[in-house]
């Protein structure tokens, strides 16, 4: 199975800050990486697929880059709505896996 | 507007079995790859199985293959979940989530969620 980890697990940011969220995959993927939005107690959101690409209603300060092994989740001007965990997920091959999470907390 | 919601969950006992459904509108459900992802408490995601448009081809993580059935019924537009021998170890929310890409699919939209409590 492909692991895939994400650094940091936990970060503090405040309103405005720019936040990157790495995840690393333990073979090379292409650009088979998406990224999801979790808040508490609610189902997870897609954000980003194919490593780069928004879904549709994603704001544009979100964008993800990288290929290969390493990607990264950016969101440029951090707004309230976007404290939330994060996870990153390969779909190269089955079965699909998932990055551990990254929580995005009020500093 | 795309929805799927899951319905089915409660509480078992260890060793029992449940079926979980979940049903989609607001898109053409016949033509999508669907998911089965889980959420254990305070833990992260874990995906479980996909079925592809037709059901031809199915897909299991380790953790439930042999226990776990994903089927559909186009008709119906509707997903389930046939999860037997559960464990206090399958407690957990139980997401439906629709398929996105090409062979292997990564997941577009999801539904809200459906809780498995196993306990004796």
């Amino acid at each position: 199975d492909i692991q895939v980890t994400q650094s940091p697990s936990s970060l503090s940011a405040s309103v405005g800050d720019r936040v990157t969220i790495t995840c690393r995959a333990s073979q090379a993927i292409s650009h088979y990486l998406a990224w999801f939005q979790q808040k508490p107690g609610r189902a997870p959101r897609s954000l980003i697929y194919a490593a780069s690409n928004l879904h549709s209603g994603v704001p544009s300060r979100f964008s993800g880059t990288g290929s290969g092994t390493e990607f990264t989740l950016t969101i440029s001007s951090l707004q309230p709505e976007d404290f939330a965990t994060y996870y990153c997920q390969q779909y190269k091959t089955y079965p699909l896996t998932f990055g551990g999470g990254t929580k995005v907390e009020i500093q | 507007e795309v929805e799927l919601v899951e319905s089915g969950g409660g509480l078992v006992k260890p060793g029992g079995s449940l079926r979980l459904s979940c049903e989609a509108s607001g898109f053409t459900f016949s033509i999508h790859g669907m998911n089965w992802v889980r959420q254990a408490p305070g833990k992260g995601l874990e995906w479980l199985s996909f079925i592809n448009s037709n059901s031809y081809d199915t897909k299991y993580a380790e953790s439930v293959k042999g226990r776990f059935t994903i089927s559909r019924d186009n008709a119906k537009n509707s997903l389930y979940l046939q999860m037997n021998s559960l464990r206090v170890e399958d407690t957990a929310v139980y997401y439906c989530a629709r398929g996105l890409g090409g062979v292997v699919m990564t997941i577009d939209y999801w539904g809200q969620g459906v809780l498995v409590t196993v306990s004796s």
